[in-house]
């Protein structure tokens, strides 16, 4: 398969435990996205990388979230001190971007993330 | 603050007829505009797009028009199909942000036969 792939695809954790993510991108892709949704809602951006550089962060992504993309492939996104409105979907996407041109951005299927 | 606006949480259409999405901005900063389709257990898919220079693009049965003056754009399918039965999203890109997109609450189509 040679989609966005996420893992895990369900957690659950108890309020105050740290849970990380991992998104693998489409492999020639070079732009890694991640977002949060949840019920009702739609997709809100969080955070961006080109390559391995974090080139933009939402006010949506506190001091308890840490996202890397440490070799500009796969990338992580920690969230520590979970809260139970830390409770969403996670969705990671990736692009290609060449020259001024900016492809569309792909999904993965998500990681729901519920906080007890 | 919502600045891509859904204000129809579902819409029940026969098969074969036309469906209509409507999505509301009130950015005009706005460059472009996506439209994005869900099934359950599913990431959102990417389905259409348009440039702000724009004022309609088809894509099959796809059509999205864009009224600048109304911040307004629509999503017109025809004709309807089982498969298209989903959560349609539309979404907006910033020209401060070229990768930043910004979703509406979305639309639960339902396609009846």
């Amino acid at each position: 398969d040679t989609g966005v792939s996420q893992d895990p695809r369900h957690k659950i954790t108890k309020r105050g435990q740290n849970v990380t993510f991992r998104c693998d991108p489409i492999s020639e892709h070079n732009r890694l996205y991640w977002y949060r949704q949840t019920l009702g809602q739609g997709p809100e951006f969080l955070t961006y990388f080109q390559n391995e550089a974090q080139l933009e962060k939402s006010r949506l992504l506190s001091d308890r979230f840490s996202a890397e993309r440490p070799k500009g492939s796969f990338s992580t996104l920690e969230i520590q001190r979970t809260e139970q409105g830390d409770s969403a979907m996670y969705l990671c996407a990736s692009s290609l971007k060449v020259g001024l041109e900016d492809n569309e951005q792909f999904f993965g299927p998500g990681t729901r993330l519920t906080v007890l | 603050d919502q600045q891509v606006k859904q204000n129809s949480p579902s819409l029940s259409v026969q098969e074969g007829r036309i469906s209509i999405l409507n999505c509301d901005y009130t950015n005009s900063m706005f460059d472009y505009f996506l439209w994005y389709k869900k099934y359950p257990a599913e990431g959102p898919t990417f389905l259409i797009s348009i440039s702000s220079i724009k004022d309609k693009n088809e894509d099959g049965r796809f059509t999205v028009f864009l009224n600048k003056s109304a911040k307004h754009l629509s999503l017109h399918i025809v004709p309807s199909q089982p498969g298209d039965s989903a959560v349609y999203f539309c979404a907006a890109r910033p020209y401060s942000s070229a990768s930043k997109i910004i979703f509406g609450s979305g639309t639960r189509l339902s396609i009846r036969p």
